[in-house]
């Protein structure tokens, strides 16, 4: 059963426009969350993350959102770029291994 | 400071064989994880392994296993290939065996069973 979903697998939009990225959860016991970015041929690398002691954390043109009522989080780039074109994966921790989402294609049309 | 490496990078093995891959983790770093990533299922995790030893495992069967060498290089082997082992497998490497901290990929082993 899949506790990290990303139930969009593909999302375009212009640049210069806001990309919202979503991600939800089940296992109430997580309490750290991040997103990777994977361009083609190569890993993942580390983007944003978010303790849930927090419901917001901004780093640039990233911000990452937790609503814990709702399992639910998202991140927002703003503004788009085509160099943010890749996959992004949501990632959550309870103090276990790391679960994975499937990913979501991000594509920044110029 | 060298990123994770992975070796090799491409590998063309047939049903029925065995593989191994290899990763080096950055220096000091001493938890290596690794994951299967396919087009439908995303980032599966494998095992983990700290200080040579095994800490947490996904669910795949018995014929995938790892190890961890003493300065902190890993390994993982595939036995009896199948069509279905096709994929990325991608190694990740952090400084403790918490999973709060981040974790730095290599590039991966993109593997292609026949």
């Amino acid at each position: 059963d899949q506790q990290v979903k990303q139930n969009s697998p593909s999302l375009s939009v212009q640049e210069g426009r806001i990309s919202i990225l979503n991600c939800d959860y089940t296992n109430s016991m997580f309490d750290y969350f991040l997103w990777y970015k994977k361009y083609p041929a190569e890993g993942p690398t580390f983007l944003i993350s978010i303790s849930s002691i927090k419901d917001k954390n901004e780093d640039g043109r990233f911000t990452v959102f937790l609503n814990k009522s709702a399992k639910h989080l998202s991140l927002h780039i703003v503004p788009s770029q085509p160099g943010d074109s890749a996959v992004y994966f949501c990632a959550a921790s309870g103090s276990e291994k790391l679960v994975f989402g499937k990913g979501m294609k991000l594509t920044v049309n110029p | 400071k060298a990123g994770v490496t992975q070796t090799p990078r491409y590998l063309i093995k047939t049903r029925g064989q065995q593989v191994t891959l290899s990763c080096s983790p950055i220096s000091g770093h001493r938890s290596v994880s690794w994951y299967q990533q396919t087009p439908g299922q995303g980032l599966q995790f494998l095992f983990e392994y700290f200080s040579e030893t095994q800490r947490n495992k996904g669910n795949f069967p018995g014929r995938f296993s790892g190890r961890q060498f003493s300065n902190s290089r890993s390994e993982m082997n595939v036995s009896t290939l199948e069509l279905g082992d096709s994929a990325l497998y991608l190694c990740a490497s952090s400084w403790s065996a918490s999973s709060y901290n981040e974790q730095f990929f290599g590039p991966g082993t993109r593997l292609t069973v026949l």
